[in-house]
Order: C-alpha cells, then sequence, then structure tokens
C-alpha cells in the first residue's frame, strides 16, 4: 500500500513562500497519473489547492492560482506545493493525497504537516 | 463553484443508531460525489464515492446514494469507531470543493 509522507517547514514568516514536498513510498508514483494538495485550517473545513499530473500537468483552485506551483519528480517519487506571498490565512494543515485512477477523489493521504504562518 | 451545504452541523446519537448524513450540492454533480470519514488528528478516510459506491475496505454499514444535487450517507448501525467529521467532496466542475463538514458525536 503507498505511503504518502509530507515534509518541510513548520513556520513561515508573512509575505514568505511555504514549500512543502510529498515523498511516495511503498510503491511507485506512477500508481495514480494525478497527485493533489488540500488544505485544512485548524478546526476548519478542507480546500483543495491543486493536483499535478505525472507529465507535470497542473489544475489549480482559482482562489490560490497566482500564488501556488505545483510540481512532480518521478525521479524521486515525489511531488510539490509552493505557495507565495503568504498570510496568517494560510495557516493550516497540509495534505498530500493520491487521486483514484481516472477520478478526482483521494484514496490515499499523508499525516499532514501542519504549517504557521507567523513573524 | 459549487458549494456543498451539509446537514446537520452536528449529529448526537448512540452506538447502534442509524445515522443519516445529508449532502445538498448548488448546481447537479450528476452522481460525481465522495463521502469522507475524518477522525482527530487523522487525514480523511474515503469511504464512498459516485454517489454510491463503497471504498476498498469499507464496511456495509455504510452506504450512500441520491444523484444530481441531494445526497445521503448513511450508517445503519453505529459502532463507537463511527463517531467523526464527515465530508462530502464533489468532481463535477472545477474547482472540486468540499461541504463543511457533520460532526458525529456520541449522545
Amino acid at each position: 500500500q503507498v505511503q504518502l509522507q509530507e515534509s518541510g517547514p513548520g513556520l513561515v514568516k508573512p509575505s514568505g513562500t511555504l514549500s512543502l514536498t510529498c515523498g511516495v513510498s511503498g510503491g511507485s508514483i506512477s500508481s495514480s497519473k494525478w497527485w493533489s494538495w488540500v488544505r485544512q485550517p485548524p478546526g476548519k473545513g478542507l480546500e483543495w489547492i491543486g493536483e499535478v499530473s505525472l507529465g507535470g500537468s497542473t489544475n489549480y483552485n482559482p482562489s490560490l492560482k497566482s500564488r501556488v506551483t505545483i510540481s512532480v519528480d518521478k525521479s524521486n517519487n515525489q511531488f510539490s506545493l509552493k505557495l507565495s506571498s503568504v498570510t496568517a490565512a494560510d495557516t493550516a494543515v497540509y495534505y498530500c493525497a493520491r487521486e483514484v485512477v481516472g477520478s478526482t477523489y483521494f484514496d490515499s493521504w499523508g499525516q499532514g504537516i501542519l504549517v504557521t504562518v507567523s513573524s | 463553484e459549487i458549494v456543498l451545504t451539509q446537514s446537520p452541523g452536528t449529529l448526537s446519537l448512540s452506538p447502534g443508531e442509524r445515522a443519516t448524513l445529508s449532502c445538498r450540492a448548488s448546481q447537479s454533480v450528476s452522481d460525481f460525489l465522495a463521502w469522507y470519514q475524518q477522525k482527530p488528528g487523522q487525514p480523511p478516510r474515503l469511504l464512498i464515492y459516485d454517489a454510491s459506491n463503497r471504498a476498498t475496505g469499507i464496511p456495509a454499514r455504510f452506504s450512500g446514494s441520491g444523484s444530481g444535487t441531494d445526497f445521503t450517507l448513511t450508517i445503519s448501525s453505529l459502532e463507537p469507531e463511527d463517531f467523526a467529521v464527515y465530508y462530502c467532496q464533489q468532481r463535477s466542475n472545477w474547482p472540486i470543493t468540499f461541504g463543511q463538514g457533520t460532526r458525529l458525536e456520541i449522545k
């Protein structure tokens, strides 16, 4: 069973860039064509950030599109998220997730990483 | 953007009882709707996809129904481990959106 693990800084300064990586283990990143990032502010609901394909194609949530970049590194079995110009509103648990083949549902998730935006 | 509205916000029931959770979409999503369960400190877990199909390993007490704009997640007889927050998610239109969640708590 594939496992996902988020990594990156847990604290980012306002106006800075949030950078996270999702490592895929126990299987190949090629087990699915599409991979996503989802976030959850403390005590709140889920927000889809965007997705990347194995070929590098991307789709982003319009609410974040101007600040988001998602990329894939197949050789290292990982994909990444960059979110620029962060504010306190970007404080959240960030999850990486695998999309079910042929659909945009999420059948495997990382444990999540809390990223706090604060000076 | 399609807005998903879940009701009730909180549902208080006892083990063994039947739970009925609702998800209403602001426009038709056909049957492109999923349900997730989330426990504290854990990521969401896919329960139901395409409105009525159970994901791998999900017990038969979980069932989903509906199409268009109105959907229901039913748990036929609550087990202690079922008390959690439940989210619906649509994939019919970009961007992918989630409902705000229903908290299922022990009465």
